[in-house]
């Protein structure tokens, strides 16, 4: 499978602050990206996701960053609150209309109130 | 509206046993695709079905086998269970076959082999 991978495994922030997540991808032929979030004893919810063709989307208190010549992808997270504690994955797929998501191996944010 | 429901959300098996997970998509959804999520680690696809029809398959034995019915839930089935199959087992629907985001997931079958 494809490698996609994170820099940090854990991140803690106070809330109120803005969170950086960030994530490293293999596959330059990568055409789609997403970002999920999830919570323990939950299954992955969608966060966001961004096409190879743009290198910023924006979504609520939530925007993507890519970054194709360094192959990598961060999720910002603006005035971080104590629900978006969870762990946070990027997945991508080498085409948009393509099945197969491949996804790294996570970063678990933890919001100090 | 129910989202993408899984059953059991716990089970347990010994090695060598043979196990079944359920997966019922949202109502007009008509692909399912499943999910390994070994504990600290990302998911990694196993299938995807799309009206009754495999359509994708990742890098895993055949002891994983699958099915998708008529009214589009789906099954997964693990042959000769070994330790390292112990994993958090995820269903995902979607209305179409391909394009965009698996945007909904249901809650997991966490299954644990001793």
């Amino acid at each position: 499978g494809e490698s996609v991978g994170l820099h940090l495994p854990t991140l803690s922030v106070q809330e109120g602050d803005n969170s950086i997540i960030n994530c490293a991808y293999s596959n330059s032929a990568s055409d789609y990206f997403i970002w999920y979030k999830q919570e323990s004893g939950k299954g992955p919810q969608f966060i966001i996701d961004i096409r190879s063709n743009m290198d910023k989307r924006q979504g609520q208190r939530v925007t993507v960053l890519l970054n194709k010549t360094v192959k990598h992808l961060s999720l910002q997270i603006a005035a971080t609150q104590p629900g978006d504690s969870a762990v946070y994955f990027c997945a991508e797929k080498e085409d948009f209309t393509g099945n197969q998501f491949y996804f790294g191996t996570g970063t678990s944010l933890t919001v100090i109130p | 509206d129910a989202g993408v429901t899984q059953s059991p959300t716990h089970l347990i098996k010994t090695r060598g046993q043979h196990v079944t997970l359920r997966c019922s998509p949202i109502s007009g959804h008509k692909s399912v695709s499943w999910y390994q999520q070994v504990l600290g680690q990302g998911p990694q696809f196993i299938f995807q079905y799309y009206e009754k029809e495999e359509r994708g398959r990742g890098n895993f034995p055949d002891r994983f086998s699958a099915r998708q019915f008529p009214n589009y839930s789906s099954e997964l089935n693990v042959n000769a269970l070994l330790l390292g199959d112990s994993a958090l087992y995820l269903c995902a629907s979607r209305a179409g076959m391909t394009g965009g985001p698996e945007a909904f997931f249901g809650q997991g079958t966490r299954l644990t082999v001793v």
